[in-house]
């Protein structure tokens, strides 16, 4: 069973970087591209970014492209999200997921103020 | 950016009722529109992708449909564990997008 486990959420400042991390396990992952996807306090759930599965293509939403950076350690199954000038809209929990968006990690929670 | 649309917001419903949930894109889509179920403190579970498909696991009452830029999620005769929020999501264009959501409540 595919298991995702994001990390390296907290408190940060505004203008502030933080680093969140996905573990995956369970399945292919240097087969499988993954997602980064946020869910603001009591919203709706926004999409960020995807990382093919060998790191050639890489997606970004607008509001993040510039200031996010997604990368990938296929020997070590993770993925990474380098989140630099965060801004207070940037508070929310940050889920990785498959390509498919079949499998969830249970988020990690960032808090920017 | 394709932007999706949901209605209703909120749909107060009885167990055993038939829900209908809309999702209107702002442009036509491909065939690749997903829907998705989340409960309080969970994530989104993946419940059809490709507009009808339904994903493993997912019981036959959830039934998806549509095409061009009007999609409709069904669930037919809700059980209690249905009650939560639904999203669709668009996977035709880049970035990839989700609607607003509707709550599924109990009437």
């Amino acid at each position: 069973e595919a298991q995702l486990v994001e990390s390296g959420g907290g408190l940060v400042q505004p203008g502030g970087s933080l680093r969140l991390s996905c573990a995956a396990s369970g399945f292919s992952f240097s087969d499988n591209s993954i997602n980064w996807v946020r869910q603001a306090p009591g919203k709706g759930l926004e999409w960020l970014s995807l990382i093919n599965s060998d790191s050639s293509r890489i997606y970004y939403e607008d509001s993040v492209r510039g200031r996010f950076t997604v990368s990938r350690d296929n020997a070590k199954n993770s993925v990474s999200l380098q989140m630099n000038n965060l801004r207070v809209e940037d508070t929310a929990v940050y889920y990785c997921t498959t390509g498919s968006f079949v499998s969830w990690g249970q988020g990690t929670l960032v808090t920017v103020s | 950016e394709i932007v999706l649309t949901q209605s209703p917001a909120t749909l107060s419903l009885s167990p055993g009722e038939k829900a209908t949930l809309s999702c209107r894109a702002s442009q036509n889509v491909c065939i690749d529109l997903a829907w998705f179920q989340q409960k309080p403190g969970q994530p989104p579970r993946l419940l059809i992708y490709a507009t009808y498909n339904r994903a493993t696991g997912i019981p036959a009452r959830f039934i998806g449909s549509g095409s061009g830029t009007d999609f409709t999620l069904t669930i037919n005769s809700l059980q209690p564990e249905d009650y939560a929020v639904y999203y669709c999501q668009q996977r035709c264009d880049w970035p990839r997008t989700f609607g607003q959501g509707t709550k599924v409540e109990i009437k």
